[in-house]
């Protein structure tokens, strides 16, 4: 069974501050899709990044990045300069070989970006 | 492109009503998967469709159903609703790369 895990429920951060969202996951699948989600208040979720399990070179985008590492299971989420408008819940997800299989979500974490 | 919608945006209803959904997904996109969000079980998959056809279910009763339309809209039904089907009903659509984009959700809520 797979299986996401975000071990923080909850964040807070004064702005500018770095602040790292942990995601573990479990697949028994050799071929899987990592996810990253951001659900502000008004409750769409957006999508942030997709990573294949086979490449696990990290990614930078603007003030994101994300560290992939197949060894420890993670796929975590750094937001650098935290601003108030980061505030959200981010959610880890996971999908299977095909690509097509649904998403399993982890718990989520609250991130409160604090001016 | 414009981004998957979804109507209503808010219901309220009672129990053992019956309650339909929409989903309109993003143009060009032939999959739609449908989630429930509650603070309990956090995001939970329901059902997905594609070209009309039923793909994959998730584990809910069987009074959850869901329809694809030939323009890839879908609507979801929950019928004889339960004080515990009050929830963000989220839906999704993907396409070739298979990346599920989100609409705002139907926030429903039973009396």
């Amino acid at each position: 069974a797979q299986k996401v895990t975000q071990a923080q429920t909850e964040i807070s951060v004064v702005e500018k501050e770095d602040v790292t969202l942990d995601c573990v996951y479990e697949t028994r699948d050799t071929t899987y899709y990592l996810f990253w989600y951001k659900q502000p208040p008004s409750g769409e979720l957006v999508f942030l990044i997709r990573r294949n399990s086979f490449d696990e070179q990290n990614e930078i985008s603007g003030r994101y990045s994300w560290n992939f590492q197949k060894s420890t299971s993670s796929f975590n989420f750094t937001i650098t300069a935290s601003q108030v408008v980061d505030s959200a819940v981010y959610f880890c997800a996971l999908s299977g070989n095909s690509g097509n299989t649904p998403l399993v979500f982890g718990k989520g974490t609250r991130l409160s970006v604090i001016a | 492109k414009a981004g998957v919608t979804q109507t209503p945006r808010y219901l309220i209803k009672t129990r053992g009503q019956q309650v339909t959904l929409s989903c309109s997904p993003i143009s060009g996109h032939r999959s739609v998967s449908w989630y429930q969000q509650t603070p309990g079980q956090g995001l939970q998959f329901l059902f997905e469709y594609f070209s009309e056809t039923q793909r994959n279910k998730g584990n809910f009763p069987g009074r959850f159903s869901g329809r694809q339309f030939s323009n890839s809209r879908s609507e979801m039904n929950v019928s004889t609703l339960e004080l515990g089907d009050s929830a963000l009903y989220l839906c999704a659509s993907s396409g070739v790369t298979h990346t599920q984009y989100f609409g705002p959700g139907t926030r429903l809520t039973v009396l």
